[in-house]
């Protein structure tokens, strides 16, 4: 069936630090990929999804590119804020083809920032 | 802008009791799903909804879950008999079709003592 691998975290960076979140997923299909972020107290949000080989999703600064060779949606910022302290979530989803609507998500990786 | 709201946030019950995770889902939306988290793993899903009946299933919704519409606005989550493995965070989600986001609420917190 389809999974979800991302890193695990928890990781903590300085204001302004580069980050990268990796994601790889396997599925037998071509499934829409997404980010899901989730800040404190708050429910599950959509960061940014590709639906397609190639596309890349960006989002407040955020991108990931789907890369069907290496199977892997990284997700890559600049500059990070101390705003951006969450969890992160990759998940994929095969309902553009016809297939579940449901999502799969990986394991969640949170984040912190500090100033 | 419209959200999906949960309540309770939190809720600790017994272990055997019945326990019902409310959410109301945006008013236009006609798809509407049930997500846990247990801690430390995956967030995994549990139950589509469409057209007032269940459209899928995973293998962790046995009979001791349900789910209702019971008046066009709410969309719930019954626990017959909680296990201690049932606690974890609920998600409820919805969309108004298919292939589009989903929007999450933020969660029930449920423990089972």
């Amino acid at each position: 069936g389809n999974s979800v691998t991302q890193m695990e975290g928890p990781v903590t960076l300085s204001e302004e630090a580069f980050l990268t979140i990796n994601c790889t997923y396997t599925a037998t299909g071509y499934p829409s990929l997404f980010w899901y972020v989730q800040y404190p107290g708050e429910g599950l949000q959509l960061l940014l999804k590709a639906t397609k080989a190639d596309d890349k999703g960006s989002n407040k600064g955020f991108e990931a590119t789907y890369r069907k060779e290496t199977t892997s949606f990284h997700l890559e910022k600049g500059s990070v804020q101390v705003s951006d302290s969450a969890v992160y979530f990759c998940a994929l989803s095969d309902a553009m083809e016809g297939g579940s609507e449901k999502l799969v998500f990986g394991k969640g990786m949170k984040l912190t920032v500090n100033p | 802008e419209p959200e999906v709201t949960q309540t309770p946030s939190h809720q600790v019950t017994q272990m055997g009791q019945e326990v019902i995770l409310r959410c109301v889902p945006i008013s236009n939306h006609l798809y509407f799903y049930w997500y846990r988290q247990i801690l430390g793993q995956k967030v995994e899903f549990l139950v589509s909804f469409y057209n007032n009946e269940i459209s899928e299933k995973s293998e962790i919704f046995d009979d001791q879950f349900s789910v209702e519409r019971p008046d066009g606005s709410n969309f719930t989550l019954k626990i017959r008999s909680t296990k201690l493995e049932d606690s974890a965070m609920y998600f409820c989600a919805s969309n108004d079709r298919r292939n589009t986001e989903a929007f999450f609420g933020q969660g029930t917190r449920l423990t089972v003592v």
